[in-house]
């Protein structure tokens, strides 16, 4: 099973900052296939990311992935309020399918 | 508009049973394979399972296997999830997701659109 880790668990970051998050995995990802996801509190996830750098439908440009094997990386290049939210990585190179445990980004 | 409303929630008791259903519209239903998430109070996300858009495939996590069985009715556009011999741990908000091809392989499967989801809370 690959095991994703998000560190950290939280980031505290103003609006208009830039904002990295990391994705790591236990070992490489076939393909690279990886997917970002952003939950609200109460809400469902939404798609960002596909293939590791590809943006879902309706996603605003201030978004993009990067990265390859192990290592992956979504950035939010300036945080508008709306973006304070939780992001999960997800691999669906291998089975079972596997989340990371998320990083929140926090005002 | 793809619509995902999943239903079949509430509180059982260990050992007990419960089924979930997810009403699906605004796309092609059998086009498309299905998965259902959980996520457990304050905690990270864990898929549970998914099927093929015909229903002939499908894929259990190890700790749901011999206990839950997903399934899909073409004819009613609806995504089940049959989940027996409950456990504490079970607890959870499930949600009903599309993965946006006919099967869940290869580099196809992540989930582009979600229902709001059901709590499901198992506990005496």
């Amino acid at each position: 099973e690959i095991v994703l880790t998000q560190p950290p668990g939280t980031l505290s970051l103003s609006p208009g900052e830039r904002a990295t998050l990391s994705c790591r995995a236990s070992q490489n990802v076939p393909g690279n296939w990886l997917a970002w996801y952003q939950q609200k509190p109460g809400q469902a996830p939404r798609l960002l990311i596909y293939a590791a750098s590809s943006r879902a439908t309706g996603i605003p440009d201030r978004f993009s992935g990067s990265g390859s094997g192990t290592n992956f990386f979504l950035s939010i290049s300036r945080l508008e309020p709306d973006d304070f939210a939780t992001y999960y990585c997800q691999q669906y190179g291998s089975s079972p399918r596997t989340f990371g445990q998320g990083t929140k980004v926090e005002i | 508009e793809v619509q995902l409303l999943e239903s079949g929630g509430g509180l059982v008791q260990p050992g007990g049973s419960l089924r979930l259903s997810c009403a699906a519209s605004g796309f092609s239903f059998s086009g498309y394979a299905m998965s259902w998430v959980r996520q457990a109070p304050g905690k990270g996300l864990e898929w549970v399972a998914d099927i093929s858009g015909n229903g002939g495939n499908t894929y259990h996590v190890d700790s749901v296997k011999g206990r839950f069985t997903i399934s899909r009715d073409k004819s009613q556009n609806t995504l089940y999830l049959q989940m027996n011999s409950l456990r504490v741990d079970d607890t959870a908000v499930y949600y009903c997701a599309k993965v946006p091809k006919l099967t869940c392989s290869g580099g196809t499967c992540y989930l582009d659109s979600w229902g709001r989801g059901t709590l499901v809370i198992v506990s005496s």
